[in-house]
């Protein structure tokens, strides 16, 4: 099993800039969720979703963050503005249900 | 989101020194997962336990689901270099809702 899959691993883009950042979780999951990791907050969920559907998006910090799941296997994180204080390590982790998987993150930096 | 509270916030020990942290909430939860993470990584499960009592290993790593069902503790025995990391709780709630513990920082001196 190859585990979360996450891409890029790293992102460095201009202020301004639209940043899409992608996810495969584990074939056979039925929850997929977004985390934010910053040394100041912590790890911070931001969205998950169980079967595609979008359940809790309470902790997208503003109308600037969205997130899709067209499909079981791939999910999307985007931000559009992107704005310096976005800058964080992004992860996507899958679950069946019990526990939770994490992919490797997203570090993205944003000038 | 609510955080659980996770201690020590750091450890410094000695190469084969064991090591015990733990985590407590105000709400009860049904599953209890502890992770470790090592720089530039995602978290890594260790263990994870289902009911109240349980008592799991895996290796030199020891966790346990309190009685009351808002704590639970991690023990690490004979600690060696490559144990160092951040360890991380997290409980999971009959709303299938998951909080995370704030981590512990562990360094081992070899």
């Amino acid at each position: 099993d190859a585990g979360v899959i996450q891409s890029p691993r790293h992102e460095v883009t201009e202020m301004g800039q639209e940043v899409t950042l992608r996810c495969k979780p584990i074939s056979g999951h039925d929850y997929l969720f977004w985390y934010r990791q910053t040394m100041m907050r912590g790890l911070e969920l931001l969205i998950y979703f169980n079967n595609n559907v979008p359940i809790d998006d309470s902790g997208m910090p503003e109308d600037r963050f969205s997130a899709k799941m067209p499909n079981a296997s791939f999910s999307t994180l985007k931000i559009q503005p992107s704005e310096p204080r976005d800058s964080a390590v992004y992860f996507c982790a899958s679950s069946p249900g019990y526990e939770q998987y994490f992919g490797p993150g997203t570090r993205l930096t944003v000038t | 989101g609510q955080q659980l509270n996770q201690s020590p916030q750091s450890m410094f020990i000695q190469e084969g020194e064991d090591v015990s942290m733990n985590c407590t909430s105000s709400s009860i939860f049904n599953t209890w997962l502890w992770y470790k993470q090592e720089p530039g990584e995602g978290p890594v499960l260790l263990i994870a336990l289902y009911k109240a009592g349980e008592l799991t290993s895996n290796g030199r790593l020891t966790a346990q689901f309190g009685i009351t069902r808002k704590d639970s503790f991690l023990n690490i025995s004979a600690s060696i270099p490559s144990d160092v990391g951040i360890y991380f709780c997290a409980g999971r709630n009959t709303g299938n809702q998951f909080y995370f513990g704030t981590g512990t920082s562990l360094t081992v001196i070899p």
